[in-house]
């Protein structure tokens, strides 16, 4: 098992919502990135964060945001949900540049109805 | 030229044999090359990962073949067990792994007795 703790594990929200994902990094870690992925689909970079700035974004509207706070956790924001965001929602921290593995957590499953 | 293209989509193999998935890939600035497994309701975990100036690494039973010229690497599982079943990935990054990982589309793999 990772440090990496997500929550909440799952989650239904009705389309047109806004949905608040929280994750904590491993301890040491600087860096938290937020991937997506579909049901029987590699995993696809949303943003990520360093230091609490957003460094590199990946083709998600601007509906999708985030925040690091200063211990170096993280929170994802959704509005307007649609069906098509129902997803396995993964973070992901890694201190680069001396440590680049990333350490994954387990998860949020969100299902937009 | 983002994408990481993987195969097969699916492979059962005999418990004791040998489970190869390939992945090739468009991006000649990905520099880190990494393979992840992830099982039911978890996150991807990290397995084993190469830097192209190497062209083999071996972790236990498992190996990571690389073909620079080529844009391919591939993962070899040997004396595959029935725990070895699972999804696995393979991403690729930039900048020695500082940059987003891009995955594979993925490969369920079954280990038969």
């Amino acid at each position: 098992e990772t440090g990496v703790t997500q929550s909440p594990t799952h989650l239904i929200k009705t389309r047109g919502q806004q949905v608040t994902l929280r994750c904590s990094s491993q301890s040491g870690h600087n860096t938290v990135s937020w991937y997506q992925q579909a049901l029987g689909q590699g995993p696809q970079f949303i943003f990520q964060y360093y230091r609490e700035e957003e460094n590199g974004r990946g083709n998600f509207p601007p509906r999708f945001s985030g925040l690091q706070f200063p211990n170096y956790s993280s929170e994802l924001n959704v509005n307007a949900l649609e069906l098509d965001d129902s997803a396995l929602y993964l973070c992901a921290s890694s201190s680069p540049p001396l440590n680049t593995e990333a350490f994954f957590g387990q998860g949020t499953r969100l299902t937009v109805v | 030229q983002q994408q990481v293209k993987q195969s097969p989509q699916s492979l059962i193999v005999q418990k004791g044999g040998i489970s190869i998935i390939n992945c090739a890939y468009e991006n000649t600035a990905f520099d880190y090359f990494p393979w992840y497994q992830q099982f039911p309701g978890k996150g991807p975990a990290l397995l084993i990962a190469i830097r192209p100036d190497v062209s083999e690494k071996k972790e236990g039973r498992f190996t990571i073949s690389f073909n620079k010229s080529a844009k391919q690497f591939s993962l070899h599982i040997m004396d595959s067990q029935p725990g070895d079943s699972a999804t696995y990935f393979c991403a690729a990054s930039g900048n020695f792994g500082n940059e987003k990982l891009t995955f594979g589309t993925g490969t369920r793999l079954t280990i038969i007795p």
